[in-house]
Protein backbone atom coordinates (compact mmCIF):
# COMPACT_ATOMS: atom_id res chain seq x y z
CA UNK A 1 0.00 0.00 0.00
CA UNK A 2 1.15 3.68 -0.28
CA UNK A 3 2.58 5.52 2.44
CA UNK A 4 3.07 9.17 2.47
CA UNK A 5 6.23 10.68 4.94
CA UNK A 6 6.20 14.18 5.51
CA UNK A 7 9.24 15.89 6.39
CA UNK A 8 9.73 17.83 9.21
CA UNK A 9 7.23 15.68 11.71
CA UNK A 10 7.36 19.91 13.28
CA UNK A 11 8.99 23.18 12.65
CA UNK A 12 9.05 26.46 14.63
CA UNK A 13 10.09 29.20 12.51
CA UNK A 14 10.26 33.61 13.11
CA UNK A 15 7.86 35.06 11.67
CA UNK A 16 9.08 36.54 7.94
CA UNK A 17 11.13 33.18 7.75
CA UNK A 18 10.24 31.01 4.32
CA UNK A 19 10.05 27.61 5.11
CA UNK A 20 9.53 23.95 3.30
CA UNK A 21 7.50 20.71 4.21
CA UNK A 22 8.37 17.72 2.12
CA UNK A 23 5.81 14.89 0.98
CA UNK A 24 7.30 11.92 -0.23
CA UNK A 25 5.80 8.69 -1.72
CA UNK A 26 6.35 5.20 -1.66
CA UNK A 27 4.86 4.87 -5.08
CA UNK A 28 4.40 7.16 -8.26
CA UNK A 29 2.37 9.82 -7.59
CA UNK A 30 -1.07 10.09 -9.20
CA UNK A 31 -1.92 13.07 -7.64
CA UNK A 32 -0.93 15.78 -4.58
CA UNK A 33 -3.52 17.34 -2.24
CA UNK A 34 -2.30 19.75 0.46
CA UNK A 35 -4.49 20.47 3.11
CA UNK A 36 -4.02 22.73 6.22
CA UNK A 37 -5.60 22.01 9.92
CA UNK A 38 -6.55 23.98 12.90
CA UNK A 39 -5.78 21.29 16.36
CA UNK A 40 -9.61 19.73 16.24
CA UNK A 41 -10.71 21.47 13.23
CA UNK A 42 -11.43 20.25 9.31
CA UNK A 43 -9.01 20.52 6.96
CA UNK A 44 -8.53 23.66 4.26
CA UNK A 45 -8.15 22.65 1.23
CA UNK A 46 -4.84 24.26 -0.12
CA UNK A 47 -3.45 22.86 -3.47
CA UNK A 48 -4.04 20.28 -6.10
CA UNK A 49 -1.09 18.85 -8.06
CA UNK A 50 -1.40 16.35 -11.01
CA UNK A 51 1.34 16.36 -12.89
CA UNK A 52 5.21 16.14 -12.74
CA UNK A 53 6.57 19.76 -12.56
CA UNK A 54 3.59 20.97 -12.03
CA UNK A 55 3.86 23.94 -9.81
CA UNK A 56 0.80 26.29 -8.04
CA UNK A 57 1.02 29.07 -5.92
CA UNK A 58 -1.58 30.77 -3.72
CA UNK A 59 -0.81 33.65 -1.99
CA UNK A 60 2.48 33.42 -0.06
CA UNK A 61 2.36 29.13 -0.33
CA UNK A 62 3.89 27.08 -3.87
CA UNK A 63 3.34 23.79 -4.16
CA UNK A 64 5.28 21.73 -6.84
CA UNK A 65 5.20 17.85 -7.68
CA UNK A 66 8.57 16.73 -9.10
CA UNK A 67 9.34 15.36 -12.34
CA UNK A 68 9.20 11.66 -11.33
CA UNK A 69 5.55 11.97 -9.30
CA UNK A 70 7.31 10.36 -6.34
CA UNK A 71 7.78 13.44 -3.91
CA UNK A 72 6.06 17.20 -3.30
CA UNK A 73 7.14 20.20 -1.65
CA UNK A 74 4.84 23.02 0.48
CA UNK A 75 6.90 26.30 0.19
CA UNK A 76 5.66 29.13 2.41
CA UNK A 77 7.30 32.34 1.87
CA UNK A 78 7.68 35.04 4.35
CA UNK A 79 5.82 33.19 6.68
CA UNK A 80 2.90 34.76 9.08
CA UNK A 81 1.25 33.56 12.26
CA UNK A 82 -1.89 32.69 9.95
CA UNK A 83 0.10 30.04 8.60
CA UNK A 84 0.15 27.89 11.67
CA UNK A 85 -1.13 24.87 11.55
CA UNK A 86 -1.03 21.37 10.80
CA UNK A 87 -0.11 20.75 6.85
CA UNK A 88 -1.38 16.85 5.20
CA UNK A 89 -0.25 16.28 2.10
CA UNK A 90 -3.04 13.28 0.72
CA UNK A 91 -2.86 11.30 -2.37
CA UNK A 92 -4.88 9.18 -4.68
CA UNK A 93 -4.06 5.78 -4.48
CA UNK A 94 -4.33 5.14 -7.95
CA UNK A 95 -5.02 6.13 -11.51
CA UNK A 96 -7.95 4.16 -11.97
CA UNK A 97 -10.98 5.48 -13.77
CA UNK A 98 -13.90 6.25 -12.39
CA UNK A 99 -14.62 8.14 -9.39
CA UNK A 100 -13.01 6.03 -6.38
CA UNK A 101 -10.71 8.67 -5.32
CA UNK A 102 -10.34 7.70 -1.36
CA UNK A 103 -7.23 10.11 -0.34
CA UNK A 104 -3.89 8.47 1.59
CA UNK A 105 -2.63 10.99 4.12
CA UNK A 106 0.75 11.02 5.55
CA UNK A 107 1.08 12.09 9.09
CA UNK A 108 1.16 16.03 9.04
CA UNK A 109 3.74 19.11 9.88
CA UNK A 110 2.94 20.67 12.48
CA UNK A 111 3.81 24.42 11.68
CA UNK A 112 4.30 27.25 14.80
CA UNK A 113 5.42 30.92 13.68
CA UNK A 114 6.13 32.76 16.58
CA UNK A 115 5.58 36.65 15.77
CA UNK B 1 -16.07 27.60 4.83
CA UNK B 2 -15.95 24.34 2.42
CA UNK B 3 -19.59 24.21 1.96
CA UNK B 4 -20.02 20.59 3.14
CA UNK B 5 -21.82 20.86 6.82
CA UNK B 6 -21.60 17.71 9.77
CA UNK B 7 -23.76 17.57 12.09
CA UNK B 8 -23.54 16.70 15.24
CA UNK B 9 -20.11 19.00 16.21
CA UNK B 10 -19.90 16.65 19.57
CA UNK B 11 -20.91 13.80 20.80
CA UNK B 12 -20.60 12.58 24.07
CA UNK B 13 -21.86 8.77 24.41
CA UNK B 14 -21.64 5.47 26.71
CA UNK B 15 -19.33 2.30 25.39
CA UNK B 16 -22.10 -0.10 23.52
CA UNK B 17 -24.26 2.68 22.30
CA UNK B 18 -25.10 3.25 18.28
CA UNK B 19 -24.97 6.82 16.99
CA UNK B 20 -25.55 8.26 13.79
CA UNK B 21 -22.96 11.14 11.94
CA UNK B 22 -24.78 13.14 9.02
CA UNK B 23 -22.71 14.89 6.21
CA UNK B 24 -24.49 16.98 3.44
CA UNK B 25 -22.27 17.47 0.52
CA UNK B 26 -21.38 20.67 -1.41
CA UNK B 27 -23.97 21.50 -3.80
CA UNK B 28 -23.50 19.32 -7.17
CA UNK B 29 -21.29 16.73 -5.62
CA UNK B 30 -21.77 13.14 -5.80
CA UNK B 31 -19.15 12.10 -3.89
CA UNK B 32 -19.00 11.64 0.03
CA UNK B 33 -16.10 10.33 1.53
CA UNK B 34 -15.93 9.08 5.22
CA UNK B 35 -12.78 9.33 7.27
CA UNK B 36 -11.84 8.82 10.70
CA UNK B 37 -8.83 11.19 12.77
CA UNK B 38 -7.13 9.65 15.57
CA UNK B 39 -4.22 10.46 17.00
CA UNK B 40 -2.72 7.02 16.95
CA UNK B 41 -3.65 6.15 13.57
CA UNK B 42 -4.03 9.88 11.73
CA UNK B 43 -6.20 10.60 8.77
CA UNK B 44 -7.63 7.25 7.37
CA UNK B 45 -10.29 6.90 5.07
CA UNK B 46 -13.34 4.71 5.69
CA UNK B 47 -15.90 4.66 2.99
CA UNK B 48 -17.17 5.80 -0.31
CA UNK B 49 -20.24 6.70 -2.12
CA UNK B 50 -20.91 8.03 -5.39
CA UNK B 51 -24.80 8.62 -6.49
CA UNK B 52 -25.77 6.81 -3.64
CA UNK B 53 -23.71 3.36 -4.69
CA UNK B 54 -21.07 2.45 -2.43
CA UNK B 55 -17.85 3.10 -4.43
CA UNK B 56 -14.73 2.34 -2.14
CA UNK B 57 -14.14 0.82 1.43
CA UNK B 58 -11.10 1.41 3.40
CA UNK B 59 -10.33 0.29 6.65
CA UNK B 60 -13.85 0.70 7.95
CA UNK B 61 -14.85 -1.66 10.98
CA UNK B 62 -17.67 -4.09 10.43
CA UNK B 63 -19.27 -2.60 13.24
CA UNK B 64 -19.64 0.77 11.22
CA UNK B 65 -21.63 1.23 8.48
CA UNK B 66 -22.78 3.95 6.12
CA UNK B 67 -25.55 5.04 3.44
CA UNK B 68 -26.03 7.86 0.59
CA UNK B 69 -29.52 9.06 0.18
CA UNK B 70 -31.01 10.21 -2.65
CA UNK B 71 -30.50 14.09 -1.69
CA UNK B 72 -26.78 13.42 -1.51
CA UNK B 73 -26.64 13.73 1.73
CA UNK B 74 -24.85 10.68 3.94
CA UNK B 75 -24.97 8.94 7.49
CA UNK B 76 -22.46 7.19 9.36
CA UNK B 77 -23.46 4.48 11.70
CA UNK B 78 -21.33 3.55 14.40
CA UNK B 79 -22.43 0.48 17.04
CA UNK B 80 -21.43 -1.21 20.06
CA UNK B 81 -19.06 1.53 20.19
CA UNK B 82 -15.66 1.06 22.24
CA UNK B 83 -13.31 3.48 23.80
CA UNK B 84 -10.95 2.85 21.04
CA UNK B 85 -13.67 5.01 18.67
CA UNK B 86 -13.22 7.72 20.17
CA UNK B 87 -11.92 10.52 17.00
CA UNK B 88 -12.61 12.93 14.70
CA UNK B 89 -15.23 11.99 11.65
CA UNK B 90 -14.78 13.87 9.04
CA UNK B 91 -16.85 13.85 5.65
CA UNK B 92 -15.60 15.26 2.44
CA UNK B 93 -16.84 15.58 -0.97
CA UNK B 94 -16.47 16.27 -4.29
CA UNK B 95 -17.38 16.36 -7.91
CA UNK B 96 -16.38 13.11 -9.66
CA UNK B 97 -17.78 13.09 -13.01
CA UNK B 98 -15.41 11.36 -14.78
CA UNK B 99 -11.49 10.33 -14.68
CA UNK B 100 -8.93 12.58 -13.42
CA UNK B 101 -8.57 14.46 -9.84
CA UNK B 102 -11.34 16.40 -8.87
CA UNK B 103 -10.98 18.94 -4.95
CA UNK B 104 -11.80 17.26 -1.90
CA UNK B 105 -13.31 19.59 0.31
CA UNK B 106 -13.89 18.49 4.06
CA UNK B 107 -16.71 19.20 6.53
CA UNK B 108 -15.59 20.60 10.24
CA UNK B 109 -15.58 17.33 11.45
CA UNK B 110 -17.44 15.46 14.11
CA UNK B 111 -15.98 15.25 17.50
CA UNK B 112 -16.92 11.32 18.85
CA UNK B 113 -15.95 10.73 22.84
CA UNK B 114 -17.10 7.25 23.64
CA UNK B 115 -17.10 7.20 27.75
Amino acid sequence: SQELEQSPQSLIVQEGKNLTINCTSSKTLYGLYWYKQKYGEGLIFLMMLQKGGEEKSHEKITAKLDEKKQQSSLHITASQPSHAGIYLCGAPRSISSGSARQLTFGSGTQLTVLP
Amino acid sequence: DSGVTQTPKHLITATGQRVTLRCSPRSGDLSVYWYQQSLDQGLQFLIQYYNGEERAKGNILERFSAQQFPDLHSELNLSSLELGDSALYFCASSANVGTGEYEQYFGPGTRLTVT
